[in-house]
């Protein structure tokens, strides 16, 4: 059974980092691309980053180009999102997901809440 | 870019039919036969129910199904039950710039 599970959300004040994570099981990670989502409360789903399944490039929205970087461990099946600058508006539960073609998004995590406040 | 445009609600009794549009451009869904839908329940993860404009992952009931026309795909749900009762979301990938997915933003669904 496929399974990710993400980590590391926290409250943080704004200009502050954190990094997420996402464990992943129950499929050949090294062959997947990965994508992290993230839902601000009450709104839609918006793309954030992405990562090929080699990890050799990356992909990332212009609201947090410069400031996130997406990594993965694929000898530890890990995905991974440091946060750095952090802002109000990047309030949100983030979630990873397994790309399959054309970026489309076959598994979720349950994902995990990052709140940006002082 | 902007999201692609879904409406914002929909509603229909158990045992109808609905659908929902979702419009895009031609850099994004009227390029690219990528295009899925999601479905999520209050406090849950999304789950894919519909991929490949009109394929179906292994679990998902044939009642679900997918097309497209031109730049605007849809989403048809019929023989509505109070379960489907969720936010739908629709997904394209896209040529333009850096950005590789855009979202929908989202039709709530209300089974009545």
């Amino acid at each position: 059974e496929v399974q990710l599970l993400e980590s590391g959300g926290a409250l943080v004040q704004p200009g502050g980092s954190l990094r997420l994570s996402c464990a992943a099981s129950g499929f050949t990670f090294s062959r997947f691309a990965l994508t992290w989502v993230r839902q601000a409360p009450g709104k839609g789903l918006k793309w954030v980053s992405a990562i090929t399944d080699s990890g050799a490039t990356t992909y990332y929205a212009d609201s947090v180009k410069g400031r996130f970087t997406i990594s993965r461990d694929n000898s530890e099946n890990t995905l991974f999102l440091q946060m750095n600058s952090l802002r109000a508006e990047d309030t949100a539960v983030y979630y990873c997901a397994r790309a399959i073609a054309g970026w489309q998004l076959d598994y979720w995590g349950h994902g995990t809440l990052v709140t940006v406040s002082s | 870019q902007s999201a692609l445009t879904q409406p914002a609600s929909v509603s229909g009794s158990p045992g109808q039919s609905i659908t929902i549009s979702c419009t895009g451009t031609s850099s994004d869904v009227g390029g690219y036969n990528y295009v899925s839908w999601y479905q999520q329940h209050p406090g849950k993860a999304p789950k894919l129910m519909i991929y490949d404009v009109n394929d179906r992952p292994s679990g998902v009931s044939d009642r679900f199904s997918g097309s497209k026309s031109g730049n605007t795909a849809s989403l048809t749900i019929s023989g509505l039950q109070a379960e489907d009762e969720a936010d739908y979301y629709c997904s394209s990938y896209t040529s333009t710039n850096n950005l590789k997915v855009l979202f929908g933003g989202g039709t709530e669904l209300t089974v009545l």
